[in-house]
């Protein structure tokens, strides 16, 4: 059974910091990992898709890798800012999951970002 | 346009009460999700809908009945829930099939849930 674990919980980081966030999943047979971000009470905003095939993906100051033997994914956020201040939310898609789509998340890392 | 649309955005309902959560995209999404989120918790898939079929239901109870009518609209009715069944219920949609597995899930602003 595939199982999604963020590591921290929680972070807490002065603004203009570098930093990364940890995801691991049990199961390398996967289409792909997802990164989402989500704001209290609010839904899910899709970062950065990165397919089974690809090493790393890029938008903006933020850069996430995929190394699925070792079943890890990373988000590095380059210069945090406040407004980076949210939970971030990793997610597989399983091979087994067909054309359903479904996504199996991890419990997310919620950041904030101090002035 | 990559916008998922949710409504109502908050909704308070008795145990006794019929009501139904709407969702709607115009991206040509041939999948259309919904989740429940807990606070502090990821979503929780409920069902999955696979060209206005359902392919999954996540073994959730009969109290919730999901609709898909066309290819743009999900509705989920809601009919005797109990007060653990308070949530935020987020809808997504995304494509299918695509090579590779590239398809991205949108997912819409959510229906804040109060069972009384």
């Amino acid at each position: 059974k595939q199982e999604v674990t963020q590591i921290p919980a929680a972070l807490s980081v002065p603004e203009g910091e570098n930093l990364v966030l940890n995801c691991s999943f049990t199961d390398s047979a996967i289409y792909n990992l997802q990164w989402f971000r989500q704001d209290p009470g609010k839904g899910l905003t899709s970062l950065l898709l990165i397919q089974s095939s690809q090493r790393e993906q890029t938008s903006g100051r933020l850069n996430a890798s995929l190394d699925k033997s070792s079943g890890r994914s990373t988000l590095y956020i380059a210069a945090s800012q406040p407004g980076d201040s949210a939970t971030y939310l990793c997610a597989v898609r399983p091979l087994g999951s067909g054309n359903t789509g479904k996504l199996i998340f991890g419990q997310g890392t919620t950041l904030q970002v101090k002035p | 346009d990559t916008e998922v649309t949710q409504t109502p955005k908050h909704l308070v309902m008795g145990m006794t009460n019929k009501k139904s959560l709407k969702c709607e995209q115009h991206m040509g999404h041939r999948a259309m999700y919904w989740y429940k989120q807990k606070a502090k918790k990821p979503p929780e898939l409920m069902f999955v809908y696979s060209y206005e079929k359902l392919s999954i239901n996540e073994s959730v109870p009969s109290r919730f009945s999901p609709e898909c009518p066309n290819s743009s609209l999900l509705n989920l009715h809601l009919h005797a829930l109990q007060p653990e069944d308070s949530a935020l219920y987020l809808c997504a949609s995304s494509q299918v099939g695509l090579a590779g597995g590239r398809e991205t899930q949108y997912f819409g602003p959510g229906t804040r849930l109060l069972v009384l």
